[in-house]
């Protein structure tokens, strides 16, 4: 079965610093991708999704990058942090159908 | 703008009744929708997909889908405080996304 996985769990970064979060997907193969971010009490924002190695899609404009080195890893960076940049980020991969599958996500404090 | 719309709520329903969340969009091109479960501090859960008109039942969750009216709806029959939780609701956009609404907050209670 298929099983995804983001690291860290929670994070806390001072404004200016970099960022890196990992996502992985295990037992499926060239996986659609997906990076959301949600802050607190509000809905999900696509930032970015990719549908092969070094295919990355850019929903909103921003001081994010995403990277796909891998078939089954997806990174999201930062060179430097925001306070805005604080949330709820989310790695998602899609089934056959257009339904996607969410990692346990991992929470962002920028300070 | 490709939009899916859901009453934010809070939505209060008593323990053992019927909890019904609602969802329009947009896009009358979207032909696959989703509902999810997100409980406070996790990640969503996939509970119900709807691709044809109708009702589809899944244990106590029906899923709804009335593609004239570009509705979706979800009903919890014999709810329980464990499904007090926000429900999003996604509608396929085809481009390999989805568009998520804002999501309802439901709570039951006992």
């Amino acid at each position: 079965s298929q099983t995804i996985h983001q690291w860290p769990a929670t994070l806390v970064q001072p404004v200016g610093s970099p960022l890196s979060l990992e996502c992985t997907v295990e037992g499926t193969s060239n996986p659609n991708l997906y990076w959301y971010r949600q802050a607190a009490g509000r809905g999900l924002q696509l930032l970015f999704y990719s549908v092969g190695i070094g295919q990355i899609s850019s929903e909103v404009p921003q001081n994010l990058s995403a990277s796909r080195p891998q078939d089954r890893q997806f990174i999201l960076s930062s060179k430097k942090l925001l306070l805005s940049d604080s949330g709820f980020y989310l790695c998602a991969w899609s089934g056959d159908r257009g339904e996607q599958y969410f990692g346990p996500g991992t929470r962002l404090t920028v300070t | 703008q490709k939009e899916v719309e859901q009453n934010s709520g809070p939505l209060s329903v008593p323990e053992g009744a019927i909890a019904s969340l609602n969802c329009t969009y947009s896009d009358r091109g979207s032909q696959s929708f989703f509902w999810y479960r997100q409980y406070s501090g996790k990640s969503p859960e996939l509970i119900m997909f709807i691709y044809s008109n109708g009702d589809k039942e899944d244990g106590r969750f029906t899923a709804q889908l009335n593609k004239a009216s570009q509705y979706v709806s979800l009903l919890i029959r014999d709810s329980q405080p464990s499904d007090s939780a926000t429900y999003l609701c996604a509608a396929f956009q085809g481009a390999q996304k989805l568009v998520f609404g804002q999501g309802t907050r439901l709570t039951i209670n006992p």
